[in-house]
């Protein structure tokens, strides 16, 4: 059964840089077949696709926030990482990593999420 | 971006009522299209993918219909554990978009 855990600070200070790290298990992302997104939900709003990357390393970031993001992949640890830059209160969010099929199929699983709050 | 608008916001019913949530696409999209259910603190939890197959473990009482650009979710008779917030999603396109959401809330 694959499943995915979150981790990292749960607090940044505006202008700093948010970095979180998604722990998989029960599947080699080295496999293939799948990429591995971040989505991000603000308190009390929708969900929004961030990014993902390819078992290759290939990634693919959304628009509206691809100058301030970058995913990267540990393949020896099984886990990737997301980092976003120059943070402000609208980037305060709970914070979901999942598996990806790349419009094979439906995304999931998912993780349980991480709230991270830009405060100073 | 393909934009997800769904309706209503807000559907307030009760037990045993039959409701229907809509999501149009901002073009058309085949049947890419997932739909969620969310209760507060969980994350996402995926009922029908491909617009209409329900996904194992998901009550029969749940149905997904629609092709191209319009989508239709449907609880047949809404029961207790069925108040919580539901999420039409597109994956015909990068960047993925969803809905707004709709909140089922008791009457």
């Amino acid at each position: 059964q694959v499943q995915l855990q979150e981790s990292g600070p749960r607090v940044v200070k505006p202008s700093q840089t948010l970095s979180l790290t998604c722990d998989v298990s029960g599947d080699s992302m080295s496999n293939g077949g799948y990429s591995w997104s971040w989505i991000r939900q603000p308190p009390g709003k929708s969900l929004e696709w961030v990014g993902y990357i390819f078992y290759n390393g290939n990634t693919e970031y959304n628009p509206s926030l691809k100058s301030r993001v970058t995913i990267s992949l540990d393949t020896p640890k099984n886990s990737f990482s997301l980092k976003v830059t120059s943070v402000t209160a609208a980037d305060t969010a709970m914070y979901y990593c999942v598996r990806d099929p790349g419009g094979l199929g439906p995304i999931g699983p998912w993780g349980r999420g991480t709230l991270v709050t830009v405060s100073s | 971006d393909i934009q997800m608008t769904q309706s209503p916001s807000t559907l307030s019913a009760s037990v045993g009522d039959r409701v229907t949530i809509h999501c149009r696409a901002g073009r058309t999209i085949s049947n890419y299209v997932n739909w969620y259910q969310q209760k507060p603190g969980k994350s996402p939890n995926l009922l029908i993918s491909a617009a209409s197959s329900l996904q194992s473990g998901v009550p029969s009482r749940f149905s997904g219909s629609g092709s191209g650009a319009d989508f239709t979710l449907t609880i047949s008779s809404l029961q207790p554990d069925d108040f919580a917030f539901y999420y039409c999603q597109q994956y015909y396109n990068r960047p993925w978009t969803f809905g707004h959401g709709t909140k089922v809330e008791i009457k």
